[in-house]
């Protein structure tokens, strides 16, 4: 059990750009949530997967954003076309029964 | 609206005293609650989930109860230390096993040396 990983850990872009974020989820769990958090808030809800199949997506996940999470393994996150309210830490966790286990984080800063 | 409220926001005391730390919730039938702690750029350590059905939770020198009636829960931290000092967020799933978390804004304990 090698925990949740994320990459990368930091990225910077120019506003504009599109940016796509990786999330490997512990071994054999099935489910893979993605969240926001910004600066003194807590982490805020976007997608939520259950093996491959997206099932719940906030209204925070704008059409700009995209999730996917082929064959239920890993999953990414694309923002296309970023702006500034996208600098944030997008935190990825995953779960097997009722306990979520998050990974370290990217930090996006878009300039 | 569902939502989880922590206050105060930021939190100091000296070291080797017990404290509380204070989670609100609105709507009482919660699915479960999780305490994390989160260190500075990091991401979240889970340190204790309280299902619906129990009352408290303990780990070492953590201890964590659950008041549904009330809409409270408040993490306990024995003989505080230094290295205690982070970022404590409360977490509540209302919907089942599959549901999200939603978080209040957290904690900042500061321990004194």
């Amino acid at each position: 059990d090698t925990g949740v990983s994320q990459d990368p850990r930091h990225k910077i872009t120019k506003r504009g750009q599109n940016v796509t974020f990786r999330c490997d989820p512990i071994s054999e769990h099935n489910r893979l949530y993605w969240y926001r958090q910004t600066l003194g808030q807590g982490p805020e809800f976007l997608t939520y997967f259950q093996n491959e199949a997206q099932l719940e997506k906030s209204r925070l996940l704008s059409d700009r954003f995209s999730a996917e999470r082929p064959k239920g393994s890993f999953s990414t996150l694309e923002i296309q076309r970023t702006e500034q309210g996208d600098s944030a830490m997008y935190l990825c966790a995953s779960s097997l029964a009722f306990e979520q286990f998050f990974g370290p984080g990217t930090r996006l800063t878009v300039l | 609206k569902q939502e989880v409220t922590q206050i105060p926001a930021a939190l100091s005391v000296p070291e080797g005293e017990n404290l509380v730390l204070n989670c609100s919730f609105t709507d009482s039938a919660i699915y479960n609650l999780q305490w994390f702690r989160q260190d500075p750029g990091k991401g979240l350590t889970s340190l204790l989930l309280i299902q619906s059905s129990q009352r408290e939770q303990t780990s070492g020198r953590l201890n964590a109860s659950l008041d549904k009636s009330s809409g409270r829960s408040t993490l306990y931290i024995a003989a505080s230390q230094p290295g205690d000092s982070a970022t404590y967020l409360c977490a509540v799933t209302w919907g089942g096993a599959n549901s999200k978390l939603t978080f209040g804004k957290g904690i900042t304990l500061s321990v004194r040396p």
